[in-house]
């Protein structure tokens, strides 16, 4: 079974600051998949950011990186830079490639607001 | 447009109606997911297609979900004598290749959702 914990209900950031948005998971297969996606108020969500379980190098995607701890099974997403437009819920997913899992399992998510 | 489509975008049910949600995935794609959001917490998951092909069907709730992608293409999820517990977003996703997962090439691209009330 997988699961993924994001204990940070909502979290306020400065415009122009960097924030954190926390991340741990649970599986037991060897070899998965880590995502985080964006969910702006129309409802859609938007890929951010991937990373590997084998990847050595953490993720970066523009104003987004992943800090992949893996000992720790934590995959925080970091923010650069926040702007308006990021004020969104932000969701950690994760899938599994042992299992043959292909959805993803999502954590309950993290709904930050930046402030001007 | 290029994107995932989903039809309609808000469903008002009377307990018991049955409805019927449709799904346009990215032309080409060839996994199709459908996914369930309660109000404040994260998607889960429903049913999974590959073409035609229904791999996975774990997540369905009650036999009252039906699901269907008779073309490899655009899909449909049936909810029969819908509840109250029934109401949620439904979400659907595509992707290009068959495992499902980004990075790969197979990121997982998401409809707007459907908004079903039922009352």
């Amino acid at each position: 079974a997988q699961k993924i914990t994001q204990t940070q209900p909502g979290m306020f950031v400065q415009e122009k600051e960097a924030v954190t948005l926390d991340c741990t998971y649970d599986t037991s297969d060897q070899s998965y998949g880590l995502f985080w996606y964006k969910q702006p108020s129309s409802g859609e969500m938007i890929f951010l950011i991937y990373q590997g379980s084998y990847d050595e190098q953490n993720a970066t995607e523009g104003r987004y990186s992943l800090n992949f701890q893996k000992a720790r099974k934590s995959a925080n997403l970091v923010i650069s830079a926040s702007q308006l437009g990021d004020s969104a819920m932000y969701f950690c997913a994760m899938s599994g490639r042992d299992t043959g899992r292909r959805a993803l399992t999502f954590g309950s998510g993290t709904r930050l607001q930046v402030q001007p | 447009g290029a994107g995932v489509s989903q039809s309609p975008r808000y469903k008002v049910a009377k307990r018991g109606q049955d409805v019927a949600l449709r799904c346009d995935p990215i032309s080409g794609h060839v996994s199709l997911f459908w996914y369930q959001q309660a109000l404040g917490q994260g998607p889960e998951f429903l049913t999974y297609f590959q073409n035609e092909a229904q791999l996975d069907k774990s997540g369905l709730p009650s036999d009252r979900f039906f699901a269907e992608r008779p073309e490899g293409s655009v899909s449909t999820l049936k909810i029969q004598r819908t509840q109250q517990e029934d109401s949620a977003v439904y979400l659907c996703a595509s992707s290009a290749g068959i495992a499902g997962l980004a990075g790969e090439g197979n990121e997982q691209f998401f409809g707007p959702g459907t908004r079903l009330t039922v009352l």
